[in-house]
């Protein structure tokens, strides 16, 4: 079993509409959660950090469940330049470092 | 604040040959380097983790001496792809964190580079 976990999709979903991924992540001394969004051949971006209480920035709301060792991520109002492959990101430790461990990532195309 | 620059952006050789790709911290002093290896359609696979003039972590299948990297300095490292084959063809993004106030490594932040793009003929 992968230790993060999320469905590849691709999600094709019409602008404007409301889209949501989950992840699952099956180390439970996780300590820190993350959603970047990487385009085609570009470097991934921190989209958000995904904090106990849940949090929003703008369209983008995510939040996280300890006891089911689930994040989501709530993308509303989507745009054209919402299409990306989005990836689930768990932070863990090792020795005295922190490593990120991805998730394969969720394909997200908008159609106009 | 934060950029990270990788060079070269992408690569085409032959078979057999030696790459080498840089990944230097612009603004800040990178305390911790990753390299990560990325094949089409799949996610990010960290190879190595490096500290500052100490010798790489390496992951588990990962050949020290095929992929070789030195953090001679808090702002380079470098990744050195020894005899490289077409299977070797893959996206090598670095990335660098530095340690926020304290020292603590808790929760530190990567901050990428754009990538390498490395095809092997």
């Amino acid at each position: 079993r992968k230790e993060v976990e999320q469905d590849p999709g691709p999600f094709n979903v019409p602008e404007g509409a409301t889209v949501a991924f989950n992840c699952t992540y099956s180390n439970s001394a996780s300590q820190s959660f993350f959603w970047y969004r990487q385009d085609c051949r570009k470097e991934p971006k921190l989209l958000m950090s995904v904090y106990s209480s849940g949090n929003e920035d703008g369209r983008f709301t995510a939040q996280l469940n300890r006891a089911s060792q689930y994040i989501s991520l709530l993308i509303r109002d989507s745009k054209l330049s919402d299409s990306a492959t989005y990836l689930c990101v768990v932070n863990r430790q090792r020795d005295s470092n922190y490593q990120l461990i991805w998730g394969a990532g969720t394909k997200l195309i908008i159609k106009p | 604040g934060a950029v990270v620059s990788q060079h070269p952006s992408w690569v085409i050789c032959k078979s057999g040959t030696s790459v080498k790709i840089e990944c230097r911290s612009l603004d800040f002093q990178a305390t911790t380097m990753f390299w990560y290896r990325q094949f089409p359609k799949q996610s990010l696979m960290l190879m190595a983790t490096s500290n500052e003039g100490s010798k790489a972590t390496y992951e588990q299948g990962v050949e020290k001496d095929k992929f070789l990297i030195n953090h001679a300095s808090l702002t380079l490292s470098t990744l050195t792809v020894t005899s490289a084959h077409p299977e070797d063809s893959s996206f090598y993004i670095c990335s660098a964190s530095r340690r926020r106030t304290g020292g603590r490594a808790f929760g530190d932040t990567q901050y990428f580079g754009p990538g390498t793009r490395l095809t092997v003929l």
